[in-house]
């Protein structure tokens, strides 16, 4: 298995609504990575897990919340979103810690209405 | 081939010609980069990569330039097809260290739009 899986492929929520994000992998990676993209942007980093632990935070709001619950899984966990989080969020891992092509999910796409 | 800097957002071009997409990176402790193509809908696609101890790999049809001195980057593309049509970011690493974790950074992105 080669591929990094993200469910669901979209979703549309409510600002006072509590939704989850999921992103598996089966390819032994140990770092784990949440991307925010917007429409012709590129992907911007949020978060970084290396071997189950959270590494990376970039200054993303607590509205945001990831975690791993074990090596092949990385859930993001949103409340209480602003339609400005509307994007396609996009899920990566990689080998090691450095240096490191990243396998990509194809993403979820987000509208907050 | 033609050459656009990424200041442009498209790059058109005929199918059967070289296509070369430039990339300026701005953190010259990056030590290893990597092209994507990403498709419409999709997630970014793995391209090519290329260490700071290279100035060239190729690839199947692809090839990477590295020229470390002016922070430049390219992507050539032998005999474009449409289904390279997409859009195509570098993206650069800086080194923070042994062990210390990656930070993929994307530059801005360019369309490539393939005539028939």
């Amino acid at each position: 298995d080669t591929e990094v899986t993200q469910t669901p492929k979209h979703l549309v929520m409510g600002m006072t609504n509590k939704k989850s994000l999921k992103c598996e992998q089966h390819m032994g990676h140990r770092a784990m990575y949440w991307y925010k993209q917007k429409a012709k942007k590129p992907p911007e980093l949020m978060f970084v897990y290396s071997y189950e632990k959270l590494s990376i935070n970039e200054s993303v709001p607590s509205r945001f919340s990831p975690e791993c619950p074990n090596s092949s899984l990385l859930n993001l966990h949103l409340h209480a979103l602003q339609p400005e989080d509307s994007a396609l969020y996009l899920c990566a891992s990689s080998q090691g810690v450095s240096n490191y092509g990243y396998t990509f999910g194809s993403g979820t796409r987000l509208t907050v209405v | 081939g033609e050459s656009v800097g990424l200041h442009l957002p498209t790059l058109s071009v005929q199918e059967g010609d070289n296509s070369i997409i430039n990339c300026a990176y701005s953190n010259s402790a990056s030590d290893y980069f990597i092209w994507y193509k990403q498709e419409s809908g999709k997630g970014p696609q793995f391209i090519i990569d290329i260490r700071s101890n290279m100035d060239k790999r190729q690839g199947q049809r692809v090839t990477v330039l590295l020229n470390k001195t002016v922070k430049h980057l390219s992507l050539q593309i032998a005999a474009t097809q449409p289904g390279d049509s997409a859009v195509y970011f570098c993206a650069e690493n800086p080194n923070q260290g042994p062990g210390a974790n990656s930070k993929l950074t994307f530059g801005k992105g360019i369309t490539l739009s393939v005539r028939p």
